[in-house]
């Protein structure tokens, strides 16, 4: 258990489905993240959220939409997928502190299968 | 461009000695850190290195050489639960995490 959760664990979609990926930290940290794993490719950072603003889009497609409604929370929805967004999608969270950046804390991902 | 390099897989025999070398080239630098991911797994902290030299901690070590831009994760006294990916990740000048392709250690009996 590292104090983040993520929900679904599996999901299976359609290329003409929406559907919402969760996220949830524990931890009191102060900034969040979306990572996308596909694999033997380095995780590629998606979104960056510090204080619920968003402060990274490492252009990504607009079909994945990034939420924050708090700094315990994230989701990101989906919608229109393609088969090659097919990945594992992890959550993790820092606290960062005035220049002081500490070790991110990682979900258990979510594995997306997009038929 | 930025790069981060790591072996893809490497092979060790439980009770034994496995050095995983981690190469970078990113604009910047503010650390590197080494991470643990169990197959179906979060990927779980171990290290951190932003001075140049040995970080103990446990069976684990961490060395860096920050004007060779090179980095090794030292796993001593090998044990079957050290089976798993190996990530090395550098914050660069933006404070951005760069992220290798993980080496998978496979420990046998």
């Amino acid at each position: 258990e590292t104090g983040v959760t993520q929900t679904p664990r599996h999901l299976v979609m359609g290329m003409t489905n929406k559907k919402s990926l969760k996220c949830e930290q524990h931890l009191g940290h102060n900034a969040m993240y979306w990572y996308k794993q596909s694999a033997k490719k380095p995780l590629e950072l998606m979104f960056v959220y510090n204080f619920k603003e968003q402060t990274e889009n490492n252009s990504v497609p607009s079909r994945f939409s990034p939420e924050c409604p708090n700094s315990s929370h994230l989701f990101l929805h989906l919608h229109t997928l393609q088969p090659e967004d097919s990945a594992l999608y992890l959550c993790a969270s820092s606290q960062e502190l005035a220049g002081v950046y500490n070790e991110q804390f990682f979900g258990p991902g979510t594995r997306l299968t997009v038929l | 461009g930025q790069n981060i390099d790591q072996p893809t897989e490497m092979t060790a025999t439980e009770g034994a000695i496995v050095q995983i070398n981690c190469t970078y080239q990113t604009s910047g630098f503010n650390g590197l850190f080494w991470y643990q991911q169990h197959a179906g797994e979060a990927p779980t902290f171990l290290s951190y290195n932003v001075l140049d030299g040995l970080e103990e901690k446990g069976r684990f070590s961490s060395f860096l050489s920050r004007s060779k831009g090179y980095s090794y994760l030292l796993l001593k006294e090998l044990q079957m639960k050290d089976s798993a990916s190996y990530l090395c990740a550098v914050m660069d000048s933006n404070y951005q995490l760069i992220w290798g392709a993980g080496t998978k250690l496979i420990i046998k009996p």
